[in-house]
């Protein structure tokens, strides 16, 4: 009965490489979204995405960052050309419907570094 | 800016009292809930609560929800030391192109002392 699986819990990075942020959503839920949270503050939405599809990507930068849930495998985050801003911990929740009144699920985020 | 802000900040109680920690938030929504965070963890729902509810209870917890006033507050009773944590609110919106999106407040840290 695993939960949202995230990889890497800790990801370090030189400016201008990229990262990839991996996450398996919980067994059945084929709906996953990426939040970004900065230190001391909430959760941001950055993403919503179905198997094989973006459904909402407002609050993603149109640059540098793309999403995607192939019908195989692990959702990915991927920021090309790293920043420092980029630094944050990211997390991914998923849901089995996308019913708004359903609670969603996280797993335990990737926290990115930049140097 | 943040749709949700929690007031306080921060809270310190004893283990034993209750905490209350409000939530505001700006738009009109379909639902209000409840999410805990450990320190470096991911976030656990807590409850949930539709517009249309005023009140809702889940063991300790009791949440209200005044959509006049576009505000919840959710209280923790016989607080314990491993209620430690920060407590979001997160709301959804009536009008959504899909999916439950969440939009976050900015939290509030409780500590529980012994």
């Amino acid at each position: 009965n695993a939960g949202v699986m995230q990889n890497p819990r800790h990801l370090v990075r030189r400016r201008g490489q990229e990262a990839r942020l991996r996450c398996s959503p919980m067994k059945g839920h084929s709906h996953v979204y990426w939040y970004r949270q900065l230190p001391e503050e909430g959760l941001k939405f950055m993403v919503y995405l179905q198997k094989e599809n973006i459904i909402d990507e407002s609050g993603m930068p149109k640059e540098r960052f793309s999403a995607e849930f192939p019908k195989e495998g692990p959702s990915i985050l991927r920021i090309q050309q790293v920043v420092r801003g980029d630094s944050a911990a990211y997390f991914c929740a998923s849901s089995p419907v996308a019913a708004g009144d359903q609670p969603q699920h996280f797993g335990d985020g990737t926290r990115l570094s930049i140097l | 800016s943040q749709q949700g802000e929690e007031d306080p900040q921060a809270l310190s109680i004893q283990e034993g009292e209750n905490a209350t920690m409000n939530c505001s938030y700006k738009t009109s929504i379909n639902n209000l809930q409840w999410y805990r965070q450990n320190s470096g963890r991911g976030l656990v729902h807590l409850i949930l609560i539709r517009s249309n509810e005023r009140e809702k209870h889940s063991g300790r917890l009791r949440v209200t929800l005044d959509t006049s006033k576009k505000s919840s507050s959710l209280l923790i009773t016989a607080s314990r030391a491993a209620d430690t944590a920060s407590y979001f609110c997160a709301t959804v919106p009536i009008l959504t192109g899909g999916g439950n999106k969440l939009t976050f407040g900015t939290g509030t840290q409780l500590k529980v002392e012994l």
